[in-house]
């Protein structure tokens, strides 16, 4: 059973365009979205999260989109860079749960 | 500034044998998770500790997998005995408390032959 949901599986895009990597959830009393990346033969590290109560989050080229009704949200990069290359994993969680509930991750590919 | 510690760093078991995976979280922090990563399955979770208690051991990895957590300040889990499905990496990770950053530690990579 997959609770979080990513698609597409991976993603090529040219620099300087915008990724747009989208989640779905199952569980309408999850909480707490984190976006993790993860380099190759690294560990995942938090790059932005959202809850609920906000229907958007922004830091610096990075934004999230969450549609509370339809139970999706999505991560858009702009001005895409080579460096963004990675493998981006939407998860969520429960309030005051810290246990992650990730999604299958999305691989990101950022064509120079 | 120590974050989360794994060691070892890589681990080679022959099938059947017994592996001890060892893990010491951010100081302070009262969550405790251990994760298994692999390209097909992708992050499973195994085990979470709060406080020390546990809180859920992973459905599908209690026959095989025990984590404990004797102290604050360290966590084992042993995989007992090992197959070669097993071969994965293994992710420990910590966060404070619930909905607030989760750090993960380098990993262990196991390859059971």
């Amino acid at each position: 059973q997959q609770q979080v949901r990513q698609s597409p599986q991976s993603l090529t895009v040219w620099e300087g365009e915008t990724a747009i990597l989208n989640c779905s959830y199952e569980d309408s009393t999850f909480d707490y979205f984190p976006w993790y990346w993860q380099f190759p033969r690294e560990s995942p590290a938090l790059l932005i999260a959202i809850r609920p109560v906000s229907n958007k989050k922004e830091d610096g080229r990075f934004t999230i989109f969450f549609n509370k009704r339809e139970k999706k949200l999505s991560l858009h990069i702009t001005d895409s860079q080579p460096g963004d290359s990675a493998t981006y994993f939407c998860a969520a969680s429960l309030y005051n749960q810290g246990k992650l509930i990730f999604g299958q991750g999305t691989k990101l590919s950022i064509k120079p | 500034d120590a974050g989360v510690t794994q060691t070892p760093r890589h681990e080679v078991a022959e099938k059947g044998q017994t592996i001890i995976l060892k893990c010491e979280p951010v100081s302070g922090h009262n969550d405790l998770f251990w994760y298994r990563q692999t390209k097909i399955q992708g992050l499973e979770l195994l085990s979470y500790f709060r406080s020390k208690s546990l809180m859920e051991d992973g459905g599908a990895f209690k026959d095989r997998f025990k984590a404990e957590m004797l102290n604050s300040s360290f966590s084992t889990l042993k995989i007992q005995p090992t197959e070669p499905k097993d071969s994965a990496v293994y992710l420990c990770a910590s966060s404070f408390q619930g909905n607030t950053e989760v750090f993960f530690g380098k990993g262990t990579r196991l390859t059971v032959v």
